[in-house]
């Protein structure tokens, strides 16, 4: 079966902070993609980052960025130097390579940063 | 920039009466989802459209939901009757097909049955 967890249900920083949010998987595929949204007040969900179950390799882009390490099945996302208009709920989801498209999203993390 | 449209952002409606969100797809996207997302959890999946045909309606409760795609273009969902427990946002999205799972959602239909 297929599941993810984001074991924090809430996260408050100040400002200028680093904080990391935390996302376990399972499944039992060799072939998976896994994503980050975030999902501010106004409700839609951003799209963040995609990274196929090949590649490893870390990534940032600005203040965020994402370690995936296959080894303990965890997908983890790091903000440096929050800011306020960070403050949202950050999902990360999972796609079965045979699911075709069905996204199994964790609970959710919902970040506050203050000023 | 191209975005998936949805409408209406809320909808009050009373337990037992009938209920229909829309959406409209990013130009060009074949696969089309509704999620619907109980508040403080993650969306679920209800239904997943490839053009007009439906992949995956296994979480549908069918007896009061539908949706439909008819052209493979927009669509819409429907709930009749309406129950307490359906208060939720309901969020579509599209992507460009199965083959690239990169989905774009729309801004919800926040649904609150009383």
């Amino acid at each position: 079966a297929q599941k993810v967890t984001q074991a924090q249900t809430e996260i408050s920083v100040v400002e200028k902070e680093d904080v990391t949010l935390d996302c376990v998987y399972e499944t039992r595929d060799t072939t998976y993609y896994l994503f980050w949204y975030k999902q501010p007040p106004s409700g839609e969900l951003v799209f963040l980052i995609r990274r196929n179950s090949f590649d490893e390799q870390n990534e940032i882009s600005g203040r965020y960025s994402w370690n995936f390490q296959k080894s303990t099945s965890s997908f983890n996302f790091t903000i440096t130097a929050s800011q306020v208009v960070d403050s949202a709920v950050y999902f990360c989801a999972l796609i079965q390579n045979n699911q075709g498209g069905k996204l199994i999203f964790g609970q959710g993390t919902e970040l506050s940063v203050k000023p | 920039e191209a975005e998936v449209a949805q409408s209406p952002r809320y909808k009050i409606t009373e337990k037992s009466q009938a209920v229909a969100f829309w959406c409209d797809p990013i130009s060009g996207h074949a696969t089309l989802y509704w999620y619907r997302q109980i508040l403080g959890q993650g969306p679920e999946l209800l239904v997943q459209f490839q053009d007009e045909s439906v992949v995956d309606d296994s979480q549908l409760p069918k007896d009061r939901f539908s949706a439909e795609r008819l052209k493979g273009v927009d669509s819409t969902l429907k709930i009749q009757p309406a129950e307490l427990g359906d208060s939720a946002m309901y969020l579509c999205a599209s992507s460009l097909d199965v083959n690239n799972p990169e989905a774009f959602f729309g801004q919800g239909t926040r649904l609150t049955v009383v």
